[in-house]
C-alpha cells in the first residue's frame, strides 16, 4: 500500500514568507508526527497529533510553527514569517495503533529559505 | 528529559568484518527503534525492541536491547557494501495510555563499508 506522502518535496522561498507543508499518513494509522532535520541539530521532535488532537506540542521552536490535523487523516504544518533558521528537511511520520508498531516516515519536505 | 547517545557517529569498515553500534539512553525507556537512513532518502524502520533482553535479527544485522544498562546494540556482520548508509537509534516514552509519542534519536552513525 501508498506510504506517507509529503508535499511538496521540494521548497524554496524568501525570508519573511510563510509556508504550508502537508502530509497524508498511511490510511488507518491514528498517529501522526512532524520532525525536521538539519545538519546542526540532527533529528527533532516538533509535534504529534493522536487523531485531530495535539498531545504533545513541545517540539514547536517558536510561536510562528503550527499544525493541524483534520479528519484524523491529513495534517498542514505551517511556518510564519521564515526564517533562515528554519531551513531543514520537514519529515512527517505516521504509526498504526497499537503500542508495539514502528513510526513509518515520509521522504520530507526540504525546505529552503533564502 | 529522555537523552539518546550513539556511538561511533562515524564508521568505517572493510567488507567481510564485524562491527557494533551503540546506542545510550538516559532515562527509561522500554521502546527502542533503529532506522536506516540513505542519503538524500528519508528513514527505514530496521528494528522495533520492546522488552529487556528483546533480540531481532535481520539478514547480517542484529539488534538487542538491555533496559537496566540503557543500552542498545546494533551488531553488523560480516558487512557489504549494500550496508553502507546512516544509522539512527530512537527511544520514546509512554505519552499516556498504552500510546508512545515522540521519537528522541540518536545523533546517527554513518557507516560506510569499502573493499
Amino acid at each position: 500500500g501508498a506510504g506517507v506522502s509529503q508535499s511538496p518535496s521540494n521548497k524554496v522561498t524568501e525570508k519573511g514568507k510563510d509556508v504550508e507543508l502537508r502530509c497524508d499518513p498511511i490510511s488507518g494509522h491514528t498517529a501522526l508526527y512532524w520532525y525536521r532535520q538539519s545538519l546542526g541539530q540532527g533529528l527533532e521532535f516538533l509535534i504529534y497529533f493522536q487523531g485531530n488532537s495535539a498531545p504533545d506540542k513541545s517540539g514547536l521552536p517558536s510561536d510562528r510553527f503550527s499544525a493541524e490535523r483534520t479528519g484524523g487523516s491529513v495534517s498542514t504544518l505551517t511556518i510564519q514569517r521564515t526564517q533562515q533558521e528554519d531551513s531543514a528537511v520537514y519529515l512527517c511520520a505516521s504509526s498504526a495503533p497499537g503500542s508495539n508498531q514502528p513510526q513509518h516516515f515520509g521522504d520530507g519536505t526540504r525546505l529552503s529559505i533564502l | 528529559e529522555l537523552k539518546v547517545e550513539q556511538n561511533p557517529l562515524f564508521l568505517s569498515m572493510q567488507e567481510g568484518k564485524n562491527y557494533t553500534i551503540y546506542c545510550n539512553y538516559s532515562t527509561t525507556s522500554d521502546r527502542l527503534y533503529w532506522y536506516r537512513q540513505d542519503p538524500g532518502k528519508s528513514l527505514e524502520s530496521l528494528f522495533v525492541l520492546l522488552s529487556n533482553g528483546a533480540v531481532k535479527q535481520e539478514g547480517r544485522l542484529m539488534a538487542s536491547l538491555d533496559t537496566k544498562a540503557r543500552l542498545s546494540t546494533l551488531h553488523i556482520t560480516a558487512a557489504v557494501h549494500d550496508l553502507s548508509a546512516t544509522y539512527f537509534c530512537a527511544a520514546t516514552q509512554r505519552a499516556g495510555g498504552t500510546s508512545y509519542g515522540k521519537l528522541t534519536f540518536g545523533q546517527g552513525t554513518i557507516l560506510t563499508v569499502h573493499p
